[in-house]
């Protein structure tokens, strides 16, 4: 089992560009979760999901959109990237319990 | 709004002693679960405990254990016999009582473990 698993590792975007964060896990949770860490300071929910289909906003998620069409992938897009962006996002995934199991993190910079 | 307060940046500890991280809470929410999260250097977020409010006995995971206070609104991480290992930054974080148990974590505390 791989857990959760998060794509790329770092990134350098300019101002303006968009692109797609993609996590995954192959533990078949329903609940999937995005945060940003900025440096710091601790996490800040963006997006959720709790199952394909059903998401919903979190507490940063302006500039940010979710789609979750498989159990499996919970993808973040960032439209027209802004240096207030940059930052550490991780894809977390809670089954039954109440552990989030996190992903890796994707290192996002924003010049 | 829950809210998350861990009041220490850094903390100094020698190998082997024993040391406490500060956590304290503010919910209006009867159920609720804390956690600790540990994120060494290279940024992964490591589980570390968990106590849920209607727990009894506080929560125990081999060196770590959770103080919980209910009254007082605290959980405080307690590490036993530190390793150079437990060198990182540590994070409280507390779900809400809604389905989607949505989590709010605190700043954190960086630990450095002193040979």
């Amino acid at each position: 089992n791989a857990g959760v698993t998060q794509t790329p590792k770092f990134r350098i975007l300019k101002i303006g560009q968009s692109m797609t964060l993609q996590c995954t896990q192959d533990m078949n949770h329903n609940y999937m979760y995005w945060y940003r860490q900025d440096p710091g300071m601790g996490l800040k929910l963006i997006y959720y999901s709790v199952g394909a289909g059903i998401t919903d906003k979190g507490e940063v998620p302006n500039g940010y959109n979710v789609s979750r069409s498989t159990t499996e992938d919970f993808p973040l897009r960032l439209e027209l990237a802004a240096p207030s962006q940059t930052s550490v996002y991780f894809c977390a995934a809670r089954g039954a319990g109440s552990e989030q199991f996190f992903g890796p993190g994707t290192r996002l910079t924003v010049l | 709004a829950q809210k998350i307060t861990q009041t220490q940046p850094g903390m100094f500890v020698q190998e082997k002693e024993a040391v406490t991280l500060d956590c304290t809470y503010d919910t209006s929410d009867q159920s609720y679960g804390l956690f600790w999260y540990k994120q060494p250097s290279s940024g992964e977020m490591i589980f570390l405990i968990y106590q849920g409010s209607y727990d009894e006995q506080n929560a125990t995971e081999g060196r770590y254990s959770l103080n919980f206070q209910k009254a007082r609104k605290s959980a405080n991480l307690v590490i036993s016999a530190s390793q150079l290992g437990d060198s990182a930054m540590y994070f409280c974080a507390m779900r809400d009582s809604g389905g989607y148990q949505k989590v709010t974590f605190g700043i954190g505390t960086k630990l450095q473990v002193i040979p």
